[in-house]
């Protein structure tokens, strides 16, 4: 059964701490994503990586940075936390024509207080 | 840049009709996918759309693909409760490179 991991599935942080997000794959997919979710705005894409140490901006990079140093596991780091970062987090993976089904984790919801 | 819309934002139904709900892109897309996020889960996916007036089934829900490639819809008949849950439609876009783009969702509410 396809997996797709997610190392919290809550967080709490303070403003200005950093923070570390991590997903892994079992699929050996090369597309790995990143989103945030909140209401009424659905899914927006923060970056994706098509490949071990490739990275590229989605709609919404701003504040956020990610790594990619193997095939199965992409992080998502907030250098400097702010409020407006609180949301849930999904992480998604999809095989070599990314645009193709896309597998989702259980999403790690990230409080900034 | 892309823009994909759906409307209605909400949908209280009643259980045993039907309901429609719509997506819209501002370009013309390659494939268009939908995909159902039950209340306190994560998206699965549902379908893949690719071609111009395209029409698939499953059981009771029915997906359609505009003959423009800009617009979808899902249709669902005969509303039950397992029907609860959010329902995203996402669209690709090669020119943008392998990513898709995801409407705000339609959430649907059932009422025994």
């Amino acid at each position: 059964d396809v997996k797709v991991t997610q190392s919290s599935r809550y967080l709490v942080k303070r403003t200005g701490e950093k923070v570390f997000l991590e997903c892994v794959q079992d699929m050996d997919h090369e597309n790995m994503f990143w989103y945030r979710q909140d209401p009424g705005l659905g899914l927006r894409l923060i970056y994706f990586s098509y490949d071990v140490k490739m990275k590229e901006k989605g709609d919404i990079p701003e504040g956020y940075s990610v790594s990619r140093e193997k095939k199965e596991r992409f992080s998502l780091i907030l250098e400097s936390a702010s409020t407006n970062q609180t949301s849930m987090y999904l992480c998604a993976s999809a095989g070599v024509v990314s645009y193709n089904e896309q597998f989702f984790g259980p999403g790690t919801r990230l409080t900034v207080l | 840049g892309q823009q994909v819309m759906q409307i209605p934002q909400y949908q209280h139904v009643q259980e045993g009709e039907d309901f429609t709900t719509y997506c819209n892109s501002s370009t013309t897309l390659s494939n268009i996918q939908w995909y159902k996020q039950r209340p306190g889960g994560h998206p699965v996916f549902l379908i893949q759309l690719v071609k111009s007036g395209e029409v698939k089934k499953q059981k009771r829900l029915t997906f359609q693909f505009g003959e423009a490639k800009k617009n979808s819809s899902l249709h669902i008949t005969a509303t039950q409760t397992t029907d609860v849950g959010t329902y995203f439609c996402a669209g690709a876009l090669k020119a943008a490179g392998n990513k898709l783009t995801f409407g705000g969702g339609t959430r649907v509410l059932v009422k025994p």
